[in-house]
């Protein structure tokens, strides 16, 4: 089956633009995350939903970083007013139900870069 | 607060041979334990994962890793690698209170040699 998905692969943008990033679950996940990863680093917890609602946002750097996810499906990471310190890669993961004996599967990431 | 170290960010090793990679983290409470791998241009993928139960958790493709409470330690291993194993290994913890944030190590690259 279609694993996750994010959209789009590559994001080349301005300092001081604004980015939206998106990311397709796995059809029945209801839990889905977002994670950045900087060069040489390991991923870093932004946000986690569980359905519609953000059940932590304790990792979201600044009010800069925003996420959606109306429909508690498609999730849109929403950065604004690009720094260069933001450019990483933005990975998102679904797993079936919140909880640690569920796996999360990650997308392949979008690799945004702020010039 | 809590933290993960992977002291090799490299490890070369020869095919067939046995590889060790390490994995040590900081926590004040209880937590559970994952190994992720990153295959070139490919999305992170679950290896294994301790939970509870027995401390020797066996994953895909041969791997094994042993969780030492004492030593807060949760080192992988496979006893013969092969040239398909080459990727990128992460170590992540979560809290058994707050299990959907996952910390994760920074990573160390596997590199399988003919």
């Amino acid at each position: 089956g279609a694993g996750v998905s994010q959209t789009p692969s590559n994001k080349v943008t301005e300092k001081g633009k604004y980015v939206e990033l998106r990311c397709d679950p796995i059809s029945g996940h209801t839990a889905l995350y977002w994670y950045r990863q900087s060069l040489g680093q390991g991923p870093e917890f932004l946000i986690y939903f569980q359905g519609t609602g953000a059940a932590d946002d304790s990792g979201l750097p600044n009010d800069r970083f925003f996420a959606v996810r109306p429909e508690g499906s498609v999730s849109t990471l929403k950065i604004q007013r690009t720094e260069r310190g933001d450019s990483a890669v933005y990975l998102c993961a679904s797993s079936p139900y919140r909880g640690a004996y569920n796996e999360q599967f990650f997308g392949p990431g979008t690799r945004l870069t702020v010039l | 607060a809590q933290s993960v170290t992977q002291l090799d960010s490299q490890v070369p090793v020869f095919e067939e041979a046995p590889v060790e990679l390490r994995c040590n983290y900081s926590s004040s409470v209880s937590v559970y334990l994952f190994w992720y791998v990153q295959y070139p241009n490919q999305g992170l993928q679950l290896l294994l994962k301790y939970l509870s139960g027995s401390t020797l958790v066996k994953g895909i493709n041969g791997f094994e890793a042993e969780f030492n409470k004492s030593q807060t330690s949760f080192h992988l291993r496979k006893p013969s690698v092969h040239i398909s194993d080459t990727a990128e290994y992460f170590c992540a913890v979560s809290l058994i209170y707050n299990f959907n944030k996952f910390y994760f190590g920074s990573g160390t690259k596997l590199n399988v040699k003919p």
